[in-house]
């Protein structure tokens, strides 16, 4: 059973497009969501990350949004570039749980020049 | 600044054959992870260890076990490989990041197991 739940598994867009990753989570009780990147041939590494008491945090082209009542978050890739190109995860975790990462099944995007 | 060091990168295996993954890190982190990666199922974690002298089973640890040699040291051995544990493996190591668990991982090893 995937506690979180990510879509799509692969994504295609253009240089200077958006690229949407969406994830969907069951357990209420998860406190922190983290989005992960990962180059071929590389271990991930945090990219970007937000709690449930907001609903939206940017960091350069990157920005996620939460649904709280929905259960859901996503990952919007502004102005995608071919360096962009790469595997992301988002994950999900909770401190009554020893703040371990549950995963999503991670969605490869490709980046066209 | 190594970071979080993993070997081997490749390795093949026959089934039944054993072998030990190693991890080290020189964050002086307390916490450390073995994942594996497989295709639409993204990282499951397999075994965990929150301190020196502790370790805890995760999602998938069943085929394997692990051993915290010290605080640096984290070590993945499967007894008796089977097909099924073809998979790419990481190992991680975390900082607390405002209370939360910034998971910084190696550059993993890719397992075959025929």
């Amino acid at each position: 059973q995937q506690q979180v739940k990510q879509s799509p598994q692969s994504l295609i867009v253009q240089k200077g497009g958006i690229s949407i990753i969406n994830c969907a989570y069951e357990n209420t009780a998860f406190d922190y969501f983290p989005w992960y990147q990962q180059f071929p041939g590389k271990g991930p590494a945090l990219l970007i990350a937000i709690r449930p008491d907001v609903s939206e945090k940017k960091e350069g082209r990157f920005t996620i949004s939460f649904n709280k009542s929905a259960k859901q978050f996503s990952l919007h890739i502004m102005d995608s570039q071919p360096g962009d190109s790469a595997t992301y995860f988002c994950a999900a975790s909770m401190k009554a749980a020893g703040n371990k990462l549950t995963f999503g099944g991670g969605t490869r995007v490709l980046v066209k020049p | 600044n190594a970071g979080v060091t993993q070997t081997p990168k490749f390795q093949v295996l026959k089934t039944g054959q054993s072998m030990t993954l190693q991890c080290a890190q020189d964050m002086n982190h307390n916490s450390m992870y073995w994942y594996r990666q497989d295709p639409g199922m993204g990282l499951r974690l397999i075994y965990y260890s929150a301190s020196e002298g502790t370790t805890d089973k995760g999602e998938v640890p069943n085929g394997y076990n692990v051993s915290r040699l010290n605080k640096r040291e984290f070590s993945l051995r499967l007894e008796s490989a089977a097909p099924s544990q073809t998979s790419v493996y990481f190992c991680a190591s975390s900082d607390p990041l405002g209370g939360y668990e910034k998971l910084f991982f190696g550059s993993g090893t890719q397992l075959s197991v025929l």
